[in-house]
């Protein structure tokens, strides 16, 4: 079993287009987060749920619309796409207040806009 | 914001030998996580690190946390080509439930 799973693996779209990225955890985790990872591997968060609620909002423009249905989903829209959209999109999943706060990730979604 | 600085960026050795990979900071961390990234894949924890000078071994590599809990090292006793990868520092800050990643070190260990 996929511990987290994130779809789809791989997301080709024109500029100006609107996608989603969905993902699931069975972990059992109360929060979950989206990190965006560029060409030269810097992992950075962008948001942060925990139990359906935003806790971490860092800096992303507005086009980004996280959304926690329950607290096993988080799932990314894109607005108006732009190039420099082009990125690795991981979820990843932890429990709130775990003092270590071990973080699971997604295999990732490649997003290539052109 | 928590800064972590990984060096080297990269590193390319042969096989069989030992290195050493840095991640640094001004500030200070309640707990530091090491995870190796392999391409098309997520991070996957290797160790996490809570106490001030504390060593953590696995297998071949060895973790350290700073005393002060603003560094850590990942040392790799004569490196194999299965060490190939991205190795990532995250350091967890007191509100214990952000990572923030420095920004990695790929190395690739020649046969």
């Amino acid at each position: 079993d996929t511990a987290v799973s994130q779809t789809p693996k791989y997301l080709v779209t024109q500029m100006g287009n609107d996608k989603s990225i969905k993902c699931e955890q069975n972990l059992g985790h109360d929060t979950m987060y989206w990190y965006k990872q560029d060409s030269k591997k810097f992992l950075k968060i962008m948001f942060s749920y925990n139990n359906k609620e935003l806790i971490i909002n860092e800096t992303v423009p507005n086009r980004f619309s996280p959304k926690s249905p329950d607290k096993a989903h988080l799932n990314l829209h894109i607005n108006s796409l732009e190039l420099g959209d082009s990125a690795v999109y991981f979820c990843a999943s932890s429990q709130w207040g775990a003092f270590q706060t071990e973080a699971f990730f997604g295999q990732g979604t490649r997003l290539t806009v052109v | 914001t928590q800064l972590l600085e990984q060096s080297p960026q990269f590193l390319s050795i042969q096989e069989g030998e030992n290195l050493t990979v840095y991640c640094n900071s001004s500030s200070v961390f309640s707990s530091l996580q090491w995870y190796r990234q392999e391409p098309g894949e997520g991070p996957v924890l290797l160790v996490t690190v809570v106490t001030g000078g504390e060593v953590k071994k696995l297998k071949r590599l060895t973790f350290q946390f700073g005393d002060a809990r603003k560094d850590s090292s990942l040392h790799i006793t004569a490196a194999q080509p299965g060490d190939t990868g991205l190795y990532l520092c995250a350091g967890a800050g007191n509100a214990g439930n952000m990572l923030t990643f420095g920004g990695g070190t790929r190395l690739m260990v020649k046969p």
